[in-house]
């Protein structure tokens, strides 16, 4: 069973549109952390953000905003004001520290084109 | 500039052939991973070292070989056991656990088997 599922495999969106990018993960670990990676058209991917799963604190930096809520199992992700340096493909991820931490569990990805 | 650099960044190689993926840090971490990436589909991983001199296999180690012989290297090697080869290959390296720290990731090498 996929452990990161991100429902969404491609968006557009216009420039200066909001858009929001979902992420459902699923784990029994009581102590778990989810990323988001955001892999621009060069191909390395660049680390975003890093929540724990004892901090439900929404998130804000600068246009980009996480919402994690343990009830549904989310960590979707928000742009405000989309640009065009925006588009690329995102990544949500998981570790379980139960089975060691040293293993990502990726979702599938969700390539965002925005429009100009 | 602190990074981590992988060559090359296309690689064409023939059935039956082995390669060998270079990956070099010189970010000063402990821990190096190889992913691999197919159309579509999100990161796999290979093998990760934790340490210098010691490895794991990951997810998907079938038809790959690793050394870490020194801090800033992990050369990752397909050999020609690996099935489906052709793939996005990613190296990363973090300071700690991939689990609970940040990765950085080089820019990848494509590879294609003809």
């Amino acid at each position: 069973a996929q452990k990161v599922t991100q429902a969404q495999t491609e968006i557009s969106v216009v420039e200066k549109e909001d858009v929001t990018l979902d992420c459902v993960y699923e784990t029994r670990d009581t102590t778990y952390y989810l990323f988001w990676y955001k892999q621009p058209p060069s191909g390395e991917l660049v680390f975003l953000i890093r929540r724990n799963s004892f901090d439900e604190q929404n998130e804000i930096s600068g246009r980009y905003s996480w919402n994690f809520q343990k009830s549904t199992s989310s960590f979707n992700f928000t742009i405000t004001a989309s640009q065009v340096v925006d588009s690329a493909v995102y990544f949500c991820a998981l570790s379980e520290v139960w089975t060691g931490a040293n293993n990502l569990f990726f979702g599938t990805g969700t390539r965002l084109t925005v429009i100009p | 500039d602190g990074g981590i650099t992988q060559s090359p960044k296309y690689l064409f190689r023939k059935e039956g052939q082995n390669v060998t993926l270079s990956c070099e840090q010189n970010l000063n971490h402990d821990a190096m991973y190889w992913y691999r990436q197919d159309p579509g589909q999100g990161l796999r991983l290979i093998y990760y070292s934790q340490i210098v001199n010691d490895f794991q296999k990951g997810d998907i180690a079938e038809g790959y070989s690793v050394s870490r012989e020194k801090k800033e290297s992990f050369p990752l090697t397909v050999t020609s056991a690996q099935k489906n080869p052709t793939a996005f290959y990613l190296c990363a390296s973090s300071i700690g656990l991939a689990g609970v720290n940040e990765q950085f990731f080089g820019p990848g090498t494509r590879l294609t088997v003809l």
